[in-house]
């Protein structure tokens, strides 16, 4: 089945640590997205990309940085720097501008 | 940047019933999409709408685009219990690839 891999599910870490979210997705899209949720918010746009090599910072970037070497792929790191790291995080994917959004089912990071 | 918000926050209704969630936006926008997320999953896309559409159907569920309003709603027909879930709308600019969310209504859809 296509589909968009978040890995882990649940990840615990340290503050003070980097820490990286994996995203692939199969569905051969050439877009792709990473969310934030806070509780009872809606979803902040962090990064997203067009296509491989090129990526656009979106409304709270800060304290983040990703890549995309491959159309596969999008990484995502929580750096030290990112002041309230705890949420869930959502990648996502489509296949161009005004698209629909496939997502992943997200990673709960906490942060202690 | 555009923001979509849905009103009401939490909504909670019998099964069977019909389910209506609004959303209002603050400027000019490419569409307009509704998602539902349940707990503690990713978000599944329902209907897209485009600017110069009024109404869509799909299945139980009916949206509608008022641009002069800057409003749309999403209404769900006889509603089921694996109805219950939080539902976000979205905009989307003319050539973006940015889409913004609402905070989302929470329904619940009691057996």
């Amino acid at each position: 089945d296509g589909g968009i891999t978040q890995s882990p599910k649940y990840l615990f870490r340290k503050e003070g640590q980097n820490v990286t979210l994996s995203c692939e997705q199969n569905l051969n899209h050439d877009a792709m997205y990473w969310y934030r949720q806070d509780p009872g918010q809606g979803l902040r746009l962090i990064y997203y990309s067009q296509i491989v090599n090129d990526f656009q910072k979106g409304d709270i970037a800060e304290g983040y940085s990703v890549s995309r070497e491959k159309k596969e792929s999008f990484p995502l790191t929580v750096t030290s720097a990112q002041k309230n790291p705890t949420a869930f995080y959502l990648c996502a994917s489509s296949t161009g501008r005004n698209s629909p959004l496939h997502f992943g089912n997200g990673t709960r990071l906490t942060v202690t | 940047s555009q923001q979509g918000e849905e009103d009401p926050q939490a909504l909670s209704i019998q099964e069977g019933e019909n389910a209506t969630m609004n959303c209002s936006y603050k400027t000019s926008i490419n569409n307009l999409q509704w998602y539902r997320q349940n707990s503690g999953r990713g978000l599944v896309h329902l209907i897209l709408i485009r600017s110069n559409e009024r109404e869509k159907h799909s299945g139980r569920l009916r949206v509608t685009l008022d641009t002069s309003k800057k409003s749309s709603s999403l209404l769900i027909t006889a509603s089921r219990a694996a109805d219950t879930a939080s539902y976000f709308c979205a905009t989307g600019g003319a050539g973006s690839y940015q889409l913004t969310f609402g905070k989302g209504t929470k329904l619940s859809v009691i057996p």
